[in-house]
């Protein structure tokens, strides 16, 4: 299996440009997340599919963030318009969630985001 | 809310002993799951073990092992025979085993060194 796929795995764009930030989840998997890594914040959730359905979108910062998934195998997370405080490592990843939970979540390479 | 809290934001090894990296976490619930991440310089999320609330067994993969105090909200990992590719970032995590979010609560991390 090819695991999660993340992309651009680099991005450095300007202050006020839209960035869009893309992942391929496990082929199989039911439910997605968007994480962000800050050395402030640490790890945090931003939001999270189950079946393509935003679940919960709570960790979501404000309404300049967005996140999609139009199929299983597809999402987006598209920031507009950028700032500088929006540099982070932004993580996807992906699980087969179960009754109960438990399910281990894998991760994807990361894309790290520089706003200037 | 849940939290978790690792104390200890540097850890070193000498390459071939064993090292101990601590974890505990707050929380009501009695259903739960705990879980290390390593992150080497990559970036990469990699799971390097799990363990379940409900389990009193402790989890052990290979050179990796924890010690659950279950009454204590303690998880530390406990690496053996300690190899230079162990160098990364460490994150404990906690996911709620009756929330249906998936989400991942993590520590802050520690980072550890191995030296040869």
């Amino acid at each position: 299996d090819a695991g999660v796929i993340q992309s651009p795995r680099h991005e450095v764009t300007e202050m006020g440009q839209e960035v869009t930030l893309r992942c391929k989840p496990i082929s199989g998997h039911n439910s997605l997340f968007w994480y962000r890594q800050t050395m402030m914040r640490g790890l945090e959730l931003l939001i999270y599919f189950n079946n393509n359905v935003p679940i919960d979108d709570s960790g979501m910062p404000e309404d300049r963030f967005s996140a999609k998934m139009p199929n299983a195998s597809f999402s987006t997370l598209k920031i507009q318009p950028s700032e500088p405080r929006d540099s982070a490592v932004y993580f996807c990843a992906s699980s087969f969630m179960m009754t109960g939970g438990g399910e281990t979540q894998y991760f994807g390479p990361g894309t790290r985001l520089l706003v200037l | 809310a849940q939290t978790v809290t690792q104390s200890q934001p540097e850890m070193s090894v000498q390459e071939a002993e064993t090292v101990t990296l601590s974890c505990t976490y707050d929380t009501s619930e009695s259903d739960y799951y705990l879980f290390w991440y390593k992150q080497p310089p990559s970036r990469q999320m990699i799971l390097v073990i799990r363990q379940e609330a409900y389990k009193q067994q402790n989890a052990t993969e290979n050179r990796f092992s924890v010690n659950f105090q279950k009454a204590a909200k303690s998880f530390s990992l406990k690496i053996s025979d300690s190899q230079l590719g162990d160098a990364a970032m460490y994150f404990c995590a906690y996911r709620s085993g009756s929330s249906n979010t998936g989400k991942l609560i993590f520590g802050q991390g520690t980072t550890l060194q191995v030296k040869p």
